[in-house]
């Protein structure tokens, strides 16, 4: 079975400045999907960023990028010039590319920013 | 389309009440999830349905609950008698395989107190 771990349970960043979530997984598999969800104090999960396994290329929205190393089944989240509406609990979350399958979150991060 | 719709947003009852959790998914999807979420186990899948069938429901904690989706618009949740150990967030939440850039599309949750 896929798990998904994500190792920092909780991570601050200065407003501004930079900071990575990180993210690894384990699969057999060869295809399939990695993302990250934002929780803020809303409750509502939000969809960060998206990967495909088989593109090399590492996927953007705006501030948020991806480290993807397939290799080493790592996908950790940079958020550039942290904003204070980024603070949030953030989860990894994995699916694979066989139909039928679920998808499976880590335990997910809490990230605060400091004004 | 208006998104994966829960209801009701909070609920709170008693020990030994019965418990109905809605949901609607976004027209055409034909997944749907059920999670829950605490803060000492995080995010945890229930179950989940693939065009109106149940996929897995090895998540279901116990025979106190049980999951229907009638139609491909409509899921409950059901917590029959409820306990305290029952309080939590309730997610549901769908999405269409194969779809470009699939991706899992959350409501905003229920909140379930149980005294």
């Amino acid at each position: 079975a896929q798990t998904v771990t994500q190792s920092q349970p909780e991570m601050s960043v200065q407003e501004a400045e930079t900071v990575t979530l990180s993210c690894t997984y384990d699969t057999s598999e060869s295809d399939y999907y990695l993302f990250w969800y934002k929780q803020p104090p809303s409750r509502q999960m939000i969809l960060v960023i998206r990967q495909e396994a088989y593109k090399q290329q590492n996927a953007t929205e705006n501030r948020f990028s991806v480290n993807f190393q397939k290799a080493a089944k790592s996908f950790s989240l940079k958020i550039s010039d942290s904003q204070l509406g980024d603070a949030a609990m953030y989860f990894c979350a994995y699916r694979g590319d066989n139909y039928g399958q679920n998808f499976v979150f880590g335990p997910g991060t809490r990230l605060s920013v400091l004004p | 389309d208006a998104g994966v719709i829960q209801s009701p947003r909070h609920e709170v009852t008693e020990m030994g009440q019965e418990v109905t959790l809605r949901c609607k998914p976004i027209s055409g999807h034909d997944y749907l999830f059920w999670y829950r979420q605490t803060m000492m186990r995080g995010l945890e899948l229930l179950i989940y349905f693939n065009n109106n069938v149940p996929i897995d429901d090895s998540g279901m904690p116990e025979d106190r609950f049980s999951a229907k989706m009638p139609n491909a618009s409509f899921s409950t949740l059901k917590i029959q008698p409820s306990e305290p150990r029952d309080s939590a967030v309730y997610f549901c939440a769908s999405s269409l395989w194969g779809a470009t850039n699939e991706k899992l599309f959350f409501g905003s949750g229920t909140q379930l107190s149980v005294l």
